[in-house]
C-alpha cells in the first residue's frame, strides 16, 4: 500500500520560503504524478501543482511565479518550494498520487498533511 | 480556469435517506469528473472517479452521475458513518480544481 508523508516546518516567516518534502514508501515514485494540493478555510482545496518523475512539472497559474517543485527519485520523495509567503499561503498542505500515469487523472492516495503557519 | 460549483453547501439528513450533491462545471469537462469524501482531521479519501466509476472499498451505495457540465453524487440509504464534507474535483484541464464542498450531517 502506498503511504505519503509530508514533512518540513510549521511555522515560516512572512516574506520567506515554505519548503516541504513528501516521502513516497510501498511504492516507487517512477510513474504516476505526484501533487501538492493544499486546504485553508478561505479557499478550500486547492492544487498547487504536479511532477512527474522525469521532472516534468505542471503549475498552478496562481502560484505559478512563487513555486517550485522538484523529485529525487534516488531517496522516493518529492518537495515543494513556496517564495515569498504570506498569511495567505497558511494552510494545511498535502501531497497525493494520481489515480494514472497522467497528469489528468484523480488523486487516489494522499498524505496526511502538513500544517503550515506563515507568522512572524 | 475551470469552476466547480457544489450544492448544497450543507445537507442535514437522516439515517437511511438518500443524498444528493452536485457540482456544476463552468464549462464542459466531459466525464473528467471525480468524488472525495473527507472526515474532520482526514485527509480526502476518493470515492468515485471519472463520474461513475466505483473503487475498491467503497461502499456500493455511493453512485456517480452526469456528464458534461451537470454531476451529481448520490448516497443511497446514509448510514452514520457517511458524516463527511464530500468535494467535486475535475481533470478535463489544468489548473486542476476542486468544489467547495458539500458538508453532511446525520440528524
Amino acid at each position: 500500500q502506498v503511504h505519503l508523508q509530508e514533512s518540513g516546518p510549521g511555522l515560516v516567516k512572512p516574506s520567506e520560503t515554505l519548503s516541504l518534502t513528501c516521502s513516497v514508501s510501498g511504492g516507487s515514485i517512477s510513474s504516476f504524478y505526484w501533487n501538492w494540493i493544499r486546504q485553508s478555510p478561505g479557499k478550500g482545496l486547492e492544487w498547487i501543482g504536479n511532477i512527474y518523475f522525469t521532472g516534468t512539472t505542471n503549475y498552478n497559474p496562481s502560484f505559478k511565479s512563487r513555486v517550485t517543485i522538484s523529485v529525487d527519485t534516488s531517496k522516493n520523495e518529492f518537495s515543494l518550494r513556496l517564495n515569498s509567503v504570506t498569511a495567505a499561503d497558511t494552510a494545511l498542505y498535502y501531497c497525493a498520487r494520481t489515480y494514472s500515469g497522467s497528469s489528468f487523472s484523480s488523486f487516489q492516495h494522499w498524505g496526511q498533511g502538513t500544517q503550515v503557519i506563515v507568522s512572524s | 480556469e475551470i469552476v466547480l460549483t457544489q450544492s448544497p453547501d450543507f445537507q442535514s439528513v437522516a439515517p437511511q435517506e438518500t443524498v444528493t450533491i452536485t457540482c456544476r462545471a463552468s464549462q464542459s469537462i466531459g466525464r473528467s469528473l471525480h468524488w472525495y469524501q473527507q472526515k474532520p482531521g482526514q485527509s480526502p479519501k476518493l470515492l468515485v472517479k471519472y463520474t461513475s466509476q466505483s473503487l475498491s472499498g467503497v461502499p456500493s451505495r455511493f453512485n456517480g452521475s452526469g456528464s458534461g457540465t451537470d454531476f451529481t453524487l448520490t448516497i443511497n440509504s446514509l448510514e452514520a458513518e457517511d458524516a463527511a464534507t464530500y468535494y467535486c474535483h475535475q481533470s478535463s484541464s489544468l489548473p486542476l480544481t476542486f468544489g467547495g464542498g458539500t458538508k453532511v450531517e446525520i440528524k
